[in-house]
């Protein structure tokens, strides 16, 4: 298994420009979120889903949207990007009954 | 609100020691707690998972331990090493759908 993958790695954008950030699982979790890490704040639920065609909102979901058409993948969109979302973004992904939760490798995204 | 608090923020030790990382959460009402390491520039790998009803796991050189009542677990690493380096964070799972909260981490420095 690749276990949780996350696409792409870096990123720079312009305020004001959209993207998506993808993240893909093959372990056949139903439950699967976003999380953002910011130096001295720690990591931030943005929004999560229980299963494809169910999401909601997390702590920090301002400026972010997500669909979850499948089970593997979970994109997370910025509309109209801004400085404030410089951050480091997680996708992590467990399966119903099994509490343990997994990380991918990240997306460092920088908005100018 | 679910507080996580990791203290210190940073620890050097010499190779070799044991040392215990803490960590302190705010509401007993939860579901498991988490423990990750996190490499620079890199994300999260789960180290080990204590559910509520359990009060410690082992995993090789490490053990982590939960009291709930009191709102803390440890972290016990044996005879540290210098791939021991790294941030560890503490993550608590409150239940509703798996939201974690997490503490800022503890930097771990293993001098050799």
């Amino acid at each position: 298994n690749a276990g949780v993958t996350q696409t792409p790695k870096f990123q720079v954008l312009k305020t004001g420009q959209s993207m998506t950030l993808q993240c893909a699982q093959d372990m056949n979790h139903e439950y699967m979120s976003w999380y953002r890490q910011d130096p001295g704040m720690g990591l931030r639920l943005i929004h999560y889903s229980v299963g494809a065609g169910i999401t909601d909102q997390g702590e920090v979901p301002n400026g972010y949207n997500v669909s979850r058409s499948t089970t593997e993948d979970f994109p997370l969109r910025l509309l109209s990007a801004a400085p404030s979302q410089t951050s480091v973004y997680f996708c992590a992904s467990r399966s119903t009954g099994v509490n343990e939760q997994f990380f991918g490798p990240g997306t460092r995204l920088t908005v100018l | 609100k679910q507080e996580v608090t990791q203290i210190p923020a940073a620890l050097s030790v010499p190779e070799g020691e044991n040392l215990v990382l803490n960590c302190s959460f705010t509401d007993s009402a939860i579901y498991n707690l988490q423990w990750f390491r996190q490499d620079p520039g890199k994300g999260l790998t789960s180290l080990l998972l204590i559910q509520s009803s359990q009060r410690e796991q082992t995993s090789g050189r490490l053990n982590a331990s939960l009291d709930k009542s009191s709102g803390r677990s440890t972290l016990y690493i044996a005879a540290s090493q210098p791939g021991d380096s790294a941030t560890y964070l503490c993550a608590v799972n409150t239940g509703a759908n798996s939201k974690l909260t997490f503490g800022k981490g503890i930097t771990l420095s293993v001098r050799p």
